[in-house]
């Protein structure tokens, strides 16, 4: 019963570098969902996913991309990464919308650029 | 702008007492809301949900309160226990944009 898998857990990244991170659920959830969390600014979200194939942006999109290929697996892509991009990176998935159990969130990402 | 407040970054109380945590909304648009609870080096749990049509939803220790016409909802901890230290956020949506809004998390100390 694994929940929501986030990899990597920690990653430390060169400015310029690019990385992708993995999120898999094995909940059967259609939606998924990239946020990062900064210290006073709470969880941000990032872009979305309401089934497998699509993407949609969310408050933070500028300089990740997101691939839904497979239900299962929703990945974020930094393709050239800034030290503002330093952060933790949470997935979180949920069946519906209006489930009252909410999201299931990963365990996060630590993302260091330097 | 965010649509979504938790004004106080911080709270403490003593174990047995009620902890009372705010989040104010700007958006009449939201209709459905939660709270979680997140531990260091843990992504956020989830605790409790309510919909617009309820002023109020209990589950064991915890309730959570909504107010709309002043756009604001309160989760209450009672009584509080030391297990419960943690960041608290508040999340809204409107439903249409299938997604939810979070607030910027208030740290309980709960005191032994």
């Amino acid at each position: 019963n694994a929940g929501v898998t986030q990899t990597p857990k920690f990653r430390v990244l060169k400015t310029g570098q690019s990385m992708t991170l993995l999120c898999a659920q094995d909940m059967n959830h259609e939606y998924m969902y990239w946020y990062r969390q900064d210290p006073g600014m709470g969880l941000r979200l990032i872009h979305y996913s309401v089934g497998e194939g699509t993407t949609a942006k969310g408050e933070v999109p500028d300089g990740y991309n997101v691939s839904r290929l497979k239900k299962q697996n929703f990945l974020l892509g930094l393709e050239s990464a800034a030290p503002s991009q330093t952060s933790v990176y949470f997935c979180a998935s949920s069946y519906d919308l209006y489930t009252s159990s909410g999201y299931t969130f990963g365990s996060g990402t630590r993302l260091t650029v330097v | 702008d965010q649509q979504v407040k938790q004004n106080s970054p911080s709270l403490s109380v003593q174990e047995g007492r009620i902890s009372i945590l705010n989040c104010d909304y700007t958006n009449s648009m939201f209709d459905y809301f939660l709270w979680y609870k997140k531990y260091p080096a843990e992504g956020p749990t989830f605790l409790i949900s309510i919909s617009s049509i309820k002023d109020k939803n209990e589950d064991g220790r915890f309730t959570v309160f909504l107010n709309k016409s002043a756009k604001h909802l309160s989760l209450h901890i009672v009584p509080s226990q030391p297990g419960d230290s943690a960041v608290y956020f508040c999340a809204a949506s409107d439903g249409g944009t299938y997604k939810y809004i979070f607030g910027t998390g208030t740290r309980l100390k709960v005191l032994a």
